[in-house]
């Protein structure tokens, strides 16, 4: 799996957008980025994932580079309790020969009152 | 769904003890991954099943972990004996081959265990 690379951690004013990048210039064409986050006490919760398009739930925004080699995950309004760790995981989409989902150390955001 | 569901939720037990977590996954998914989070080495993986077969285990710490998934809906992480330096958050989730080939994983709210 091609390796990411994510800012140790980030500062965000309440109400405003975090943007939080993610390098992964190793990334191969079947592979996907993942994100999640991990609040404080929880278990990792599944944000959202792309190929190459931009994707959009009802958490998150995903902007993937038209090289792929970096994608943005954007929050469009944050709030105090999107104070997480968010880690950008890219992957073969369908497992491949194993499904072994890998953890970084991913990015702190701190949402700021 | 009531989510993945992990018991006990807290655990303090002496060296020397044996340890049993348990985990129920989603109903109807096909995969179910056992991590370890610690300060230290933040999240790893010791294991996975695929249809209640283990498929990965090359993440357990050595022969005083093992872990068992009698059925689709039920498994066991135990560490016999335990020791201090098993102390840390241990997380089940589970994951379906149709949601992005099980990359797309429901966590449990962990079992915190702690060795005295």
């Amino acid at each position: 799996d091609a390796k990411t690379t994510q800012p140790t951690s980030m500062d965000c004013a309440e109400g405003r957008a975090a943007n939080l990048p993610c390098n992964h210039s190793t990334i191969s064409g079947n592979e996907y980025v993942y994100w999640y986050r991990q609040i404080h006490s929880q278990g990792p919760q599944y944000i959202i994932h792309g190929l190459k398009n931009n994707e959009t739930n009802e958490m998150a925004s995903l902007i993937i580079t038209e090289d792929r080699k970096s994608s943005t995950l954007i929050l469009p309004h944050a709030t105090l309790r999107d104070t997480a760790v968010y880690y950008c995981i890219v992957r073969v989409g369908y497992g491949g020969a194993t499904n072994k989902l890998i953890f970084g150390t991913g990015t702190l955001l701190a949402v700021q009152p | 769904d009531a989510g993945v569901i992990q018991s006990p939720r807290h655990e303090v037990t002496e060296m020397g003890q044996e340890v049993t977590l348990r985990c129920k996954p989603i109903s109807g998914h096909d995969y179910l991954f056992w991590y370890r989070q610690t300060m230290m080495r933040g999240l790893e993986l010791l294991i996975y099943f695929n249809n209640n077969v283990p498929i990965d285990d090359s993440g357990m710490p050595e022969d005083r972990f093992s872990a068992k998934m009698p059925n689709a809906s039920f498994s066991t992480l135990k560490i016999q004996p335990s020791e201090p330096r098993d102390s840390a958050v241990y997380f089940c989730a589970s994951g379906d081959r149709r949601l992005a080939g099980a990359n797309v994983l429901t966590f449990g709210a962990g079992s915190r265990l702690t060795v005295l």
